[in-house]
């Protein structure tokens, strides 16, 4: 029944390792994004994909690489962790087209220590 | 993309109507006024979307007046449950969807 679903829900890392957060939606939709929300409660987006390819990518440091496998899955990779990675991160996922709704994911809280 | 101001917050009591307000004074002819939801620790929610004039789900109305200029969220008969952080932002509708979420307004709704 769940609809944007990600893993792990929490995490927690040293700075310097590498980490990855998975997204899966059932919704059968094309476009998936991925949001980070600081500790500031601040929403901001990384990135979107539709149709398994990129379409906005916003000013992200590169250690941060989705990766969408197919339209149903976005990953968030990220490489050598630094203490301002800590943050929720959000998956979501809506129909292509400008207007259509937002589905979110319950989020991944990111702790790097 | 046209930038929104709303209040940073707003208390209520259970059983009261809730109006919050967002102008957006350079908003576009093609933009869409969105509201979204969110409750702590938990991924925001779509609420309601409109152009212009009134939209209603079931959930709330949306208030757009001629100018387009502001537009107000319109709680009933609010419940503790509906406290959370609401975000109004404005989509364009051209290309692919970018949500640019502001501040949000946080409500706090009391017994």
């Amino acid at each position: 029944d769940t609809a944007v679903s990600q893993t792990p829900k929490y995490l927690v890392t040293q700075m310097g390792n590498d980490k990855s957060i998975k997204c899966e939606q059932n919704l059968g939709h094309d476009t998936m994004y991925w949001y980070k929300q600081d500790s500031k409660k601040f929403l901001k987006i990384m990135f979107s994909y539709n149709n398994k390819e990129l379409i906005i990518n916003e000013t992200v440091p590169n250690r941060f690489s989705p990766k969408s496998p197919d339209k149903a899955h976005l990953n968030l990779h990220i490489n050598s962790l630094e203490l301002g990675d800590s943050a929720v991160y959000f998956c979501a996922s809506s129909h292509s087209g400008p207007t259509y709704e937002q589905y979110f994911g319950p989020g991944t809280r990111l702790t790097v220590t | 993309l046209a930038k929104t101001t709303q209040p940073i917050s707003m208390d209520s009591y259970e059983g009261q109507e809730v109006n919050i307000t967002c102008s957006h004074n350079n908003i576009a002819t093609n933009d869409y006024i969105t509201w979204y939801q969110q409750f702590p620790s938990q991924g925001p929610r779509f609420i309601i979307q409109g152009y212009k004039t009134k939209v209603t789900n079931e959930v709330a109305s949306l208030f757009i007046p001629a100018d387009r200029k502001s537009s107000t969220l319109s709680l009933p008969r609010v419940s503790l449950s509906d406290t959370a952080v609401y975000y109004c932002l404005v989509v364009p509708n051209t290309g692919f969807q970018k949500l640019v979420f502001g501040t949000g307004t946080r409500l706090l709704v009391s017994p």
